[in-house]
């Protein structure tokens, strides 16, 4: 079947750096999303990698090994407001999009 | 200047009712999505929908149906509720087909529905 893991939830502290693991096992892949989804809301695009390395885009960067089936995001210098869940998405060989259970990050001052 | 929307954004109702969730996006978009989020937040695709045509169904009772009048609308309709239909479901939309459905897929703000 096809699985993808992230932890259940994380604490870290305000203005500190967290990194969030997502590990996948998929029939095929072409590419893995990082979605913030905030108590109550719409899931929001963060990133998308499709091929091996580090994707930075100002706090937040994604990180992707294919051959590992892994990937994490790494959120930098913390606020309160990025207090949410992270859902972690891939695409399968069927350009399915197969949705982690989110990991939830709680932010303390 | 909302890209996906959603109504009702709550609904409760009794077991055994027909509903209906609607939705619209103005992006353009040719490919829209239903989702349903349980309380373990899961986020399980129902529906897609490509230039009104069904691409995906991922065998969901039959009791749930989507309606697209036309591109920019999607609506579920529900028969016969159950207590196990409590949950969030969200409407999206993306803009290439769903078989290329690495293209970023952008949710509207979700319909609670509590059944009782």
């Amino acid at each position: 079947g096809q699985n993808i893991d992230q932890p259940t939830e994380m604490t870290a502290t305000e203005g500190a750096i967290v990194q969030i693991n997502c590990t996948y096992q998929t029939s095929g892949f072409n590419g893995l999303f990082w979605y913030q989804q905030h108590a109550g809301e719409a899931p929001t695009f963060l990133s998308y990698n499709v091929l091996d390395g580090l994707e930075e885009k100002g706090r937040f960067s994604s990180f992707l090994s294919r051959s590992k089936g892994y990937s994490y995001l790494l959120l930098k210098e913390l606020q309160m407001k990025d207090s949410a869940s992270y859902l972690c998405a891939v695409v399968d060989s069927n350009y399915q999009l197969i949705w982690g259970a989110g990991t939830k990050l709680i932010i303390k001052p | 200047d909302t890209a996906v929307s959603q109504t009702p954004k709550y609904l409760v109702t009794q077991m055994g009712n027909d509903k209906s969730i609607k939705c619209e996006q103005n992006l353009g978009h040719d490919t829209m999505y239903w989702y349903k989020q349980d309380s373990k937040k899961f986020l399980k695709i129902m529906f897609s929908y490509n230039n009104k045509e069904l691409i995906i169904n991922e065998t969901v009772p039959n009791r749930f149906s989507p309606k697209s009048p036309d591109k920019a609308h999607l609506n579920l309709h529900i028969n016969s509720l159950e207590l196990g239909d409590s949950a969030v479901y969200f409407c999206a939309s993306s803009q290439a087909d769903a078989t290329a459905s690495w293209e970023t897929q952008y949710f509207g703000p979700g319909t609670r529905l509590l059944v009782l």
